[in-house]
This record gives C-alpha cells, sequence and structure tokens, in this order.
C-alpha cells in the first residue's frame, strides 16, 4: 500500500517562500512521477507540477517562475518551493502520485497525502 | 490547456435517490494508445481527494458499484444509484490525457 505523509509551514506573509516536503511509504519511487496539487478556497484543483526520481520535472507554465520542485531519492521523499507568495497562493497543497515514468504514462493521481493548508497573511 | 467543465455546481438529493454529475471536456480526451483518461475524485469534509473512477468508468478498489462513469464523446457523467449519507463531499473530474492534467470547478453534493 502507497501511503504519502507531507509537512512544511502553514503561515507565511506575502513575499516568502513556501516550503513542504512529501515523503512517500511503499510501492516504487522510481517507477513515478511525483506531483504538487493545490485547492485554493472557493475554486478547483490546479496541478502545479511534477518530478521523476531522476530529477527530471515538469511545471505549469503559469507557476513556473515561482516553482521548483526537487527530489530526495535515499529518503523517497519530495519538495516544493515556491516564491514571492501572495494571498491568492493560499490553499491547500497536496502532494500525489501521478504518472508512471514511461512516456507513454498518462496522469492519475491515485495516491494523495493529507494536505497542509498554507495561509499568506500579513 | 483542456478545460473540464462541470455541472451542476451544487447538488442537493434526497438519500436513497439517484444523482448524476457531468463533465465536459474542451477537446477530446482520447489518448494516442486509445484510452481515454478521464477519471473522477470524491472529496469528503476534511479529507483528501480519493479516485473513484480511472479511465472513464473503471472503479477503483473499495469503491461501492452504485458508482459508475460513462462517456458520450467529450461528455461524461458520474452516476450514483441510491446516494447515502457518506457520499456528501465534492466530486471533481480530472483529464490526464494532454499536459497539463487539468481539474473541473468541483460538484457538491448535500442531503436534501
Amino acid at each position: 500500500q502507497v501511503q504519502l505523509q507531507q509537512w512544511g509551514a502553514g503561515l507565511l506573509k506575502p513575499s516568502e517562500t513556501l516550503s513542504l516536503t512529501c515523503a512517500v511509504y511503499g510501492g516504487s519511487f522510481s517507477a513515478y512521477y511525483w506531483s504538487w496539487i493545490r485547492l485554493p478556497p472557493g475554486k478547483g484543483l490546479e496541478w502545479m507540477g511534477e518530478i521523476n526520481h531522476l530529477g527530471s520535472t515538469n511545471y505549469h507554465p503559469s507557476l513556473k517562475s515561482r516553482v521548483t520542485i526537487s527530489v530526495d531519492t535515499s529518503n523517497n521523499q519530495f519538495s516544493l518551493k515556491l516564491s514571492s507568495v501572495t494571498a491568492a497562493d493560499t490553499a491547500v497543497y497536496y502532494c500525489a502520485r501521478g504518472r508512471c515514468t514511461s512516456a507513454s504514462c498518462r496522469w492519475d493521481f491515485d495516491y494523495w497525502g493529507q494536505g497542509t493548508l498554507v495561509t499568506v497573511s500579513s | 490547456d483542456v478545460v473540464m467543465t462541470q455541472s451542476p455546481l451544487s447538488l442537493p438529493v434526497t438519500l436513497g435517490q439517484p444523482a448524476s454529475i457531468s463533465c465536459r471536456s474542451s477537446q477530446s480526451l482520447v489518448y494516442s494508445d486509445g484510452n481515454t483518461y478521464l477519471n473522477w475524485f470524491q472529496q469528503r469534509p476534511g479529507q483528501s481527494p480519493r479516485r473513484l473512477i480511472y479511465q472513464v468508468s473503471k472503479r477503483d478498489s473499495g469503491v461501492p458499484d452504485r458508482f459508475s462513469g460513462s462517456r458520450s464523446g467529450t461528455d461524461f457523467t458520474l452516476k450514483i444509484s441510491r446516494v447515502e449519507a457518506e457520499d456528501v463531499g465534492v466530486y471533481y473530474c480530472m483529464q490526464g490525457t494532454h499536459w497539463p492534467s487539468t481539474f473541473g470547478q468541483g460538484t457538491k453534493l448535500e442531503i436534501k
């Protein structure tokens, strides 16, 4: 059984950098891309980006200038950094298993972390 | 980006009655391998999203058979044959065919 456990700071001031980490337990870490997804209040889910065990990343174009996703394969963890946050970045952030690493694999999101509420307020 | 449009956004249902949620994609979701990567998720209050249905109509393990998914062209439907109290929450459709993956706005199901 695959489990994702995430953590990170929940209260930030404008212009600070959001930082979250997600640990993966069970299953094959190297066989998948691992994603970050967020849910702003009153809005729908938004895919932010993904990474595989080799550190290959893909980011949503709307966030590309501010997002960095990194991986720690020795601990089966991946992390999200979002710079220069504003109130618009207030959301529940989730880590999730995205797609397998083969070029033909598509996005699935079959396993999710528990979510972290991040509030940006001065 | 592929736009996923759900309706209705709010769905009050009487216990034991059927419910139906629609999702329309702005372009075809049929991938080059012949599969259609359209998933449905349920998010109960205070919980993370949970995948219910993948590739239009395949139920995940442990999902009751009162949940079913179907497709007609670029229109997709999630049906609950008889709503139970535990079905309360927000339901999202998601397309995984095109990059970037996109979600619908969500449909909030509540009990009348």
